[in-house]
């Protein structure tokens, strides 16, 4: 099945650092969404991006679809921003199972 | 507002007392699935349901069961639990699956602690 990989696994930034996770996936894609994890344990919806470039506030996504990896960009962090970062997709050729990463969790330190 | 709702969001309970895990969306969703989630491990996805009376196993459907009568509610049901079944579960719920414009809603999540 289709594989996917995060990083980097941890990272902690000071806040007002800008950073980039990365999603590696080793298939094509129908659907791939980026969700943060925050400390309560609520899975909140980032980004739906399946290809190109989209922005909300810091935040901003790319998937390069044909080259199999997607970025999340968070600008000027904050410690709310704190958590862990998972990348979830459905591959073209598995419809029925969505794969999660393995996820980046990000300390943002005032 | 478009939501997915799980309860209890809470719950300790003990070896072998049957509990089940209410999901409920009101998006008029075709897929629907539970994940629980473990230290190390993930996110790892228990049953899943492609529509209704349509269900199917996970990676981890071992110790669960699932049922999908109506459209909205897929609730998530331990017969008989064991202290390995302590996690924190998920209930998620998207249009349809395998096609573009997908995008997953999930619950709150549910902490179940089996002493």
């Amino acid at each position: 099945g289709i594989q996917v990989e995060q990083s980097p696994p941890d990272l902690i930034l000071q806040e007002g650092a800008n950073s980039t996770l990365r999603c590696n996936f080793s298939d094509s894609v129908n659907n791939l969404q980026w969700f943060h994890q925050n400390p309560w344990g609520q899975l909140i919806n980032l980004f739906y991006i399946p290809s190109g470039t989209k922005q909300n506030g810091r935040l901003s996504a790319t998937t390069v679809a044909t080259e199999r990896y997607s970025l999340l960009y968070i600008s000027s962090s904050q410690t709310t921003d704190s958590g862990v970062y998972f990348c979830a997709l459905e591959g073209k050729t598995s419809y029925d199972k969505v794969i999660f990463g393995p996820g980046t969790s990000l300390s943002v330190i005032p | 507002e478009a939501q997915v709702t799980q309860n209890p969001r809470y719950l300790i309970t003990v070896t072998g007392k049957k509990l089940t895990v209410t999901c409920s969306q009101n998006m008029n969703h075709e897929y629907m699935s539970w994940y629980r989630q473990d230290p190390g491990l993930g996110l790892r996805q228990i049953y899943y349901s492609m529509n209704v009376e349509v269900t199917d196993k996970g990676d981890v459907p071992e110790g669960y069961k699932v049922s999908r009568k109506e459209k909205r509610n897929f609730p998530l049901i331990l017969e008989s639990p064991s202290p390995n079944q302590t996690s924190l579960y998920f209930c998620a719920s998207s249009p349809y699956a395998g096609s573009s414009g997908n995008t997953i809603y999930f619950g709150e999540g549910s902490w179940l602690t089996v002493v």
